[in-house]
Order: structure tokens, then C-alpha cells, then sequence
């Protein structure tokens, strides 16, 4: 069955470094997306990719975070100068339109622990 | 934006018996909620959904109603097991779509 991959599964970065994390999606979906939840909390969205740019976003997805698809697999999530508060589970996800539920196919996540 | 509450934020239950965790939502323009399972350092996996177009789902065990006047949608779990154990979200959609609203999440407790 076809999975949304991540890499890398755990990241520690200091305090104000950048991080990209790397998410492929399923290959035939077009919708991409990111989520993230802080240890023990609920899933929190950040941002929705359609076409190549990005169509919703949070109140949390600010001028620090930013989403790339850099080619025809890959979608990325940049945090420029990280905070301690960004530590959590990163989800991508991915569907093949609008009919599926959003993010109803989820990658295993990158842990991001900021220090 | 959409606002999603659920309850309770804990439930244990005794094997066999039956699960019920509710949820309410605020946008009444949403048309449809799904359930997500979550076990512990897992991703969440999509269980069941309901459109809002119907008023009830059934998949096996599982079953999710939806009342969209009250604005409020429940999950079922019957014939409960210990690996029905785990950490379930509702969610609802807003916008266009795009923008999946989750519910708190309820750590469900099978107890054999």
C-alpha cells in the first residue's frame, strides 16, 4: 500500500538554527499538507499545498515557517530560526482531492526537538 | 474558524462493553468529520468518516453519527477490545476544505 514517507524520523537543532523537514507524498495525491502536535496534545494544522502554492494556513504557520515542493516528489517544511516551542511531532500528509478527507493518508512524522 | 470540542478527554471501559465519545462543531458550513485512532508514538490513521449528507455510518464495530443542526457527531465503538485502545480525535473541516480542525482527542482505556 502506498505510504507518505518522512525523513528524517528525529531531529535535535539548537535554539534559532533552521530545519527542513522532508516529506514524499503518495505519488499520484495533490493535495499536501503539515501538521504538527506538541507532545500530549491534539493535532494542530499548519498548512495546506495545492498546485504549487500553498492554499490555507494557520494562525501558527508564521513568517518562520515556510513549505517548498522543490520537484515532483518531494514537499518540505522549512522553520527558519527555530524556538524552543517548536518542539513537537511533524505530520505531512497528502489526498487525492477534495472528496477524501484532508490529510487522510499520514506520514509516520519527524520528532523536532529544539534545545 | 471552526472550533471543535470533544468529550470526554478520557474514557475506560470494560471489554465487550461500548465506547461513546462526542463531539460539537461551529461551523455550520462543514459537511463532513472524520475519526482519527491514534496508539501511542503512531501517526493518526483514519478510522471512519461521516459526509453530511447522512446521518449515520456503520464500519463493523465502529459507527459515527451526525446531527447537523445541533452540530454535534459522536463515535460508536461496540464489542470493545484492548487493541481499541488508544487516543481517538474528531476533526472537522472549514474553509475550502483545506483546513482540518481537531477535537482535543479522548485516550480511550480497554480494560480486559
Amino acid at each position: 500500500e502506498p505510504e507518505v514517507t518522512q525523513t528524517p524520523s528525529h531531529q535535535v537543532t539548537q535554539m534559532g538554527q533552521e530545519v527542513i523537514l522532508r516529506c514524499v507524498p503518495i505519488s499520484n495525491h495533490l493535495y499536501f499538507y503539515w501538521y504538527r502536535q506538541i507532545l500530549g496534545q491534539k493535532v494542530e494544522f499548519l498548512v495546506s499545498f495545492y498546485n504549487n502554492e500553498i492554499s490555507e494556513k494557520s494562525e501558527i504557520f508564521d513568517d518562520q515557517f515556510s513549505v517548498e515542493r522543490p520537484d515532483g516528489s518531494n514537499f518540505t517544511l522549512k522553520i527558519r530560526s527555530t524556538k524552543l516551542e517548536d518542539s513537537a511531532m511533524y505530520f505531512c500528509a497528502s489526498s487525492e482531492d477534495t472528496g477524501r478527507p484532508p490529510g487522510a493518508f499520514f506520514g509516520q512524522g519527524t520528532r523536532l526537538t529544539v534545545v | 474558524g471552526e472550533n471543535v470540542e470533544q468529550h470526554p478527554s478520557t474514557l475506560s471501559v470494560q471489554e465487550g462493553d461500548s465506547a461513546v465519545i462526542k463531539c460539537t462543531y461551529s461551523d455550520s458550513a462543514s459537511n463532513y468529520f472524520p475519526w482519527y485512532k491514534q496508539e501511542l508514538g503512531k501517526r493518526p490513521q483514519l478510522i471512519i468518516d461521516i459526509r453530511s449528507n447522512v446521518g449515520e455510518k456503520k464500519d463493523q464495530r465502529i459507527a459515527v453519527t451526525l446531527n447537523k443542526t445541533a452540530k454535534h457527531f459522536s463515535l460508536h465503538i461496540t464489542e470493545t477490545q484492548p487493541e481499541d485502545s488508544a487516543v481517538y480525535f474528531c476533526a472537522a473541516p472549514s474553509g475550502g476544505y483545506q483546513k482540518v480542525t481537531f477535537g482535543t482527542g479522548t485516550k480511550l482505556q480497554v480494560i480486559p
